[in-house]
């Protein structure tokens, strides 16, 4: 176990709607970094935040935005989703230049 | 572009037996190297991690090498068990913020 945990497991959502994912970070750790896990293929990075302040960002689009709370724990929002929006959501932890340890991930299905 | 990449999609073993898993990597200034393990409907798993500073590091039953002339990566496996069975990625760490994943060998060890 990594002490990362996620919420919710699995998520079935229509196009066009919003979705809210939530991560705790394992403890002691400032850095969440969220990524998106297509099947078959590697996770890509989505954006990592520092300290509550975003701290780094890939090649996604405004509609996926977060957080970061004061006790380090992170929400992923996606708005307007679309079908290849479906795939694993991984949650990240760590300090600063260490390693990452990830969490179980959400599978969000989009129909 | 930049990116991380395998070799083998698959790595098909025997119980007991040695495994390699390769990486070849294209960005030289990456400084932070770490090989994760994901086992079906999982999040990726810490195996090991290596800096650029250093040539070979050893874990439990697990090398990893890292060759920074032809940017290549491998990850050993010494009596490799049925458990290890999963897909197993190299990641980049680049800026200190974003992991850059390939996309994964899969290892299947038959007894």
């Amino acid at each position: 176990e990594t002490g990362v945990t996620q919420s919710p497991t699995h998520l079935i959502k229509t196009r066009g709607q919003q979705v809210t994912l939530r991560c705790s970070s394992q403890s002691g750790h400032n850095t969440v970094s969220w990524y998106q896990q297509a099947l078959g293929q590697g996770p890509q990075f989505i954006f990592q935040y520092y300290r509550e302040e975003e701290n780094g960002r890939g090649n996604f689009p405004p509609r996926f935005s977060g957080l970061q709370f004061p006790n380090y724990s992170s929400e992923l929002n996606v708005n307007a989703l679309e079908l290849d929006d479906s795939a694993l959501y991984l949650c990240a932890s760590s300090l600063q230049n260490t390693e990452a340890f990830f969490g179980q991930g959400t599978r969000l299905t989009v129909v | 572009g930049e990116s991380v990449g395998l070799h083998l999609p698959t790595l098909s073993v025997q119980e007991g037996d040695n495994s390699i898993i390769n990486c070849a990597y294209s960005n030289s200034a990456s400084d932070y190297f770490i090989w994760y393990k994901q086992e079906s409907g999982k999040g990726p798993q810490f195996i090991i991690d290596i800096r650029s500073n250093m040539d070979k590091r050893q874990g439990q039953r697990v090398t990893v090498l890292l060759n920074k002339t032809v940017k290549h990566l491998s990850l050993q496996i010494a009596a490799t068990q049925p458990g290890d069975s999963a897909v197993y990625f190299c990641a980049e760490n680049q800026a200190g913020t974003a992991l850059i994943f390939g996309k994964g060998t899969t290892l299947s060890v038959s007894s």
